[in-house]
């Protein structure tokens, strides 16, 4: 089964851009993930869904700064005009026969 | 709008047995695969188990750490998920998560969650 890797932690100011990177295993480089956010105190949500091609589809409410891209075995989850809501921790999810995978999860600081 | 309201965590001793409950709402909850996800203190999420709806047999599948001691069911008739855990260890202890999966197979919605703590 496929394994996620994440850095554990990513930090950027206000106002600036960062862009956090999910890695697929070896042989997995083609499949399609998904992006949540689970900030301070809160039930994670899902942001959206990436697929290798770099198309990404996000869910209502999620805000245009967000955006995602890929390339090869990475896949990205950009922010932009950083605010301090965004500070939270991004998780990566993928899946394949009948078994689900996250990844360690990046803690994003915003300073 | 989709509602999961998880309940029936709580402090238990190793070796011992919980079930956690989802009350679901918003939604056509027999049309829909859930699983339960759980975050142990100061680690990421972690896939618990799954189950499909009754069209698609109610099949189950868990993850290795729980596999033979962990029980999924559903009652559609209730719109409730249930999670039986058994032979708990200290490492069980973490938020539980009730979620959806939608129509891509990705998890996407997320109740609020319920703390379970294993302790002697």
């Amino acid at each position: 089964q496929p394994v996620l890797t994440q850095s554990s932690s990513a930090s950027a100011s206000l106002g600036s851009s960062v862009k956090l990177t999910c890695t697929l295993s070896s042989g997995h480089s083609n499949y399609i993930i998904a992006w949540h956010q689970q900030q301070p105190g809160k039930a994670p949500r899902y942001l959206m869904k990436l697929e290798g091609s770099g198309s990404y589809n996000k869910v209502s409410g999620v805000p245009d700064r967000f955006s995602g891209s890929s390339s090869g075995a990475d896949r990205y989850l950009s922010i932009s005009n950083l605010q301090s809501e965004d500070e939270a921790d991004y998780y990566c999810e993928t899946w394949d026969s009948n078994v689900w995978v996250f990844g360690g999860g990046t803690k994003l600081t915003v300073l | 709008e989709v509602q999961l309201v998880e309940s029936g965590g709580g402090l238990v001793k190793p070796g011992g047995s919980l079930r956690l409950s989802c009350a679901a709402s918003g939604f056509t909850f027999s049309d829909v695969w859930l699983s339960w996800v759980r975050r142990a203190p100061g680690k990421g999420l972690e896939w618990v188990g799954r189950i499909k709806t009754k069209t698609d047999g109610e099949t189950t599948d868990y993850s290795a750490p729980v596999k033979g001691r962990f029980t999924i069911s559903r009652d559609d008739s209730k719109n409730t998920l249930y999670l039986q855990m058994n032979s708990l260890k200290a490492e069980d202890t973490a938020v539980y998560y009730c979620t959806t999966h939608g129509d891509n197979g990705f998890v996407r919605f997320w109740g609020h969650g319920t703390l379970v703590t294993v302790s002697s």
